[in-house]
């Protein structure tokens, strides 16, 4: 079975650049997350959709970042522009309805903004 | 007072000794919680879950929980090189990670 797929692997821009991190979840899971990931905080949360429908944007630290959900298999994360700051590994997980929270991770997308 | 708290060691353990890693959490509302094993440069897997006091087991894997301390625990026995790797504690119901405690296990 395949896993949670993200793309690009690695990203390396320029500060004010536009960054767009894209997920497929895997199939027939309900719900899809966004974290992020840095040596000083740990992975944080940023986003997660039931359904498609964002549930808590909570986490989203400003708003250069945005996600979309436009249907069960695809979901992206943007950040315009992008900083220094946001230099991190950025991971999409997704989980099954019956087993909710129960995450299953991507293999990340490392950013690096220069 | 973070959320979820971990000692980011690293923890250095001898192969076929037992690794003990340490979780504390500050929402004493938090009804249960993930192990997950990260290996460097990888993503998190999860390894088990944990909603009730007392012992877990599965396999050389056990997760403690007692809500009245506050306190996860996860005990690796006869630890292996392979085991080498971060191991991340989590709120389940809320999602939250602590940033993980890098375990060591040489031979």
């Amino acid at each position: 079975d395949a896993g949670v797929i993200q793309s690009p692997r690695h990203e390396v821009t320029e500060m004010g650049q536009e960054v767009t991190l894209r997920c497929k979840p895997i199939s027939g899971h309900d719900y899809l997350f966004w974290y992020r990931q840095t040596m000083m905080r740990g992975l944080e949360l940023l986003i997660y959709f039931n359904n498609n429908v964002p549930i808590d944007d909570s986490g989203m630290p400003e708003d250069r970042f945005s996600a979309k959900m436009p249907n069960a298999s695809f979901s992206t994360l943007k950040i315009q522009p992008s900083e220094p700051r946001d230099s991190a590994v950025y991971f999409c997980a997704s989980s099954p309805r019956d087993r909710a929270r129960e995450l299953f991770f991507g293999e990340g997308s490392r950013l690096t903004v220069l | 007072q973070k959320e979820v708290e971990q000692n980011s060691g690293p923890l250095s353990v001898p192969e076929g000794a037992i690794a003990s890693l340490n979780c504390t959490y500050s929402d004493r509302g938090s009804q249960s919680f993930f192990w997950y094993r990260q290996y460097s440069g990888k993503s998190p897997e999860l390894i088990m879950f944990i909603y009730s006091n007392g012992d877990k087991e599965d396999g050389r894997f056990t997760a403690q929980l007692n809500k009245a301390s506050q306190y996860v625990s996860l005990l690796i026995r006869d630890s292996q090189p392979s085991d080498s790797a971060t191991y991340l504690c989590a709120v389940r119901d809320k999602l939250i990670f602590g940033t993980g405690t890098r375990l060591q296990v040489f031979p």
